[in-house]
């Protein structure tokens, strides 16, 4: 099955600096790379996703790129602002019966930390 | 559209007894999934519906856990007999098909004492 892998676990960063997570996948067959943030004792929210046909997407302070070569994908933030403060989970599509892009493998986490 | 809807947002149970937790997917939507997030970890999924069907449950426990999606009414997931291992956030997600993503609820924080 899928295994993906989160970096780094906590990350600091001044605001208006850009903050960089990373990830990687094991299953090549995979497809779809979804990102989301979660604040504390709250919903993860679906921030960006990116599928394989394409190598980087965009919105606004936000993008995702992908390398299906080496496997791995990464969320960029750019201008970070406090609000931004969360943990950020990566996912990768399990594969098995009934393929479907809600059955996902998360990543560990990664709280980021905006300091004003 | 309301999103999707959990109930109850808190559960207390003591050891023994048992959860049910509701889920109500959004509207038009027929694929249900339920994850547990522990404390500080990523979020696991547990089990893959649709109406009537269970998909795939390869990452439900064996015992004491089981899920339905019947055709009137919310997705339950039922703990049975409750340890304190269980103690964890529950979250629902749904989607209107395979294909699409899949939107989380505010989820059910789980507490056994």
């Amino acid at each position: 099955g899928e295994n993906v892998e989160q970096h780094p676990s906590t990350l600091s960063v001044q605001e208006g600096d850009s903050a960089v997570i990373k990830c990687t996948y094991s299953d090549s067959a995979s497809n779809y790379f979804p990102w989301y943030k979660q604040e504390l004792g709250k919903r993860p929210q679906l921030i960006i996703d990116i599928r394989s046909n394409v190598g980087e997407k965009k919105d606004q302070r936000i993008a995702v790129t992908l390398n299906k070569t080496a496997k791995h994908f990464s969320l960029h933030i750019t201008e970070t602002q406090p609000e931004d403060s969360a943990v950020y989970f990566c996912a990768a599509p399990r594969s098995g019966r009934g393929s479907t892009l809600g059955r996902l493998y998360f990543g560990r986490g990664t709280q980021l930390t905006v300091w004003p | 559209n309301a999103g999707v809807m959990q109930n109850p947002r808190h559960l207390v149970r003591r050891r023994g007894q048992e959860a049910r937790l509701r889920c109500s997917p959004m509207k038009g939507h027929s694929h249900v999934y339920w994850y547990r997030q522990l404390p500080e970890e990523g979020l696991k999924f547990m089990v893959y519906l649709q109406k009537e069907n269970i998909i795939d449950e390869s990452g439900m426990p064996k015992e004491r856990f089981s899920a339905e999606f019947p055709k009137e009414g919310p997705s339950i997931l039922r703990i049975q007999q409750v340890v304190r291992g269980d103690s964890a956030a529950y979250f629902c997600a749904s989607s209107p098909g395979p294909g699409t993503e899949a939107f989380f609820g505010q989820g059910t924080r789980l507490t056994v004492v």
